[in-house]
């Protein structure tokens, strides 16, 4: 199976700056039949199921504030928040689906 | 709007099996994929498997073939995860998860979660 390992394992940021955070898969999850990279990007709140933020590596949800973006391609991927608010506090995963589905241990995000 | 509702949680002795339900509504149940994931404490996010919406073939990660059971009744829009054999590892919150459409491994919403603990 395709391991993904994130970085770092959590994260304290101060309100209005930028948070990143890497996504590295062991193989690449880059289909060159239509060169799209399987990568998607989750947020979690305590006692709540995981939000989708992020599918095709790049691709944002609608309703997804655009201060989140990702980026990558191949086997290194990166979310970014660009200007972290309180309401971001959460714990972030990746999961590649190129085949089977497998995810990031997680990055847990606080305010510094 | 889409809803996945899942059936509450579950205490189970070891060696035993339990089914968890999950009912969708505000979509057409049968248009968009279904899968199970896991997450066990302090562990990651476990995928389990899937079924197809189309043709309702369902495919079972290779860490619980032989031990999960995917089934559904499209009548009532509800779809079943039964895990049999049961261990202490399996102790974990158990999600219902929907695919973007029928075939998509994208997971647009999921299931509020239904705990399982294992014990004697």
């Amino acid at each position: 199976d395709i391991v993904m390992t994130q970085s770092p394992d959590s994260l304290a940021v101060s309100l209005g700056e930028r948070a990143t955070i890497n996504c590295k898969s062991s193989q690449s999850i880059l289909k060159s039949s239509n060169n799209k990279n399987y990568l998607a990007w989750f947020q979690k709140n305590p006692g709540q199921p995981p939000k989708l933020l992020i599918s095709w590596a790049s691709a944002r949800e609608s309703g997804v504030p655009d201060r989140f973006s990702g980026s990558g391609s191949g086997t290194d991927f990166t979310l970014t928040i660009s200007s972290l608010q309180a309401e971001d506090v959460a714990v972030y995963y990746c999961q590649q689906y190129y085949s089977p589905i497998t995810f990031g241990q997680g990055t847990r995000l606080e305010i510094k | 709007q889409v809803q996945l509702v899942q059936s509450g949680a579950e205490v189970k002795k070891p060696g035993a099996s339990v089914k968890v339900s999950c009912r969708a509504s505000g979509y057409i149940f049968t248009d968009y994929s279904m899968h199970w994931v896991r997450q066990a404490p302090g562990q990651k996010l476990e995928w389990m498997g899937w079924t197809n919406a189309g043709n309702g073939n369902t495919e079972y990660s290779q860490g619980f073939q032989g031990r999960v059971t995917f089934t559904r009744d499209t009548s009532a829009s509800t779809a079943y995860m039964e895990l049999s054999s049961l261990r202490s590892e399996d102790m974990a919150i158990y999600y219902c998860v929907r695919g973007k459409d029928r075939t998509s491994w994208i997971f647009d919403y999921w299931g509020q979660g239904t705990l399982v603990t294992v014990s004697s």
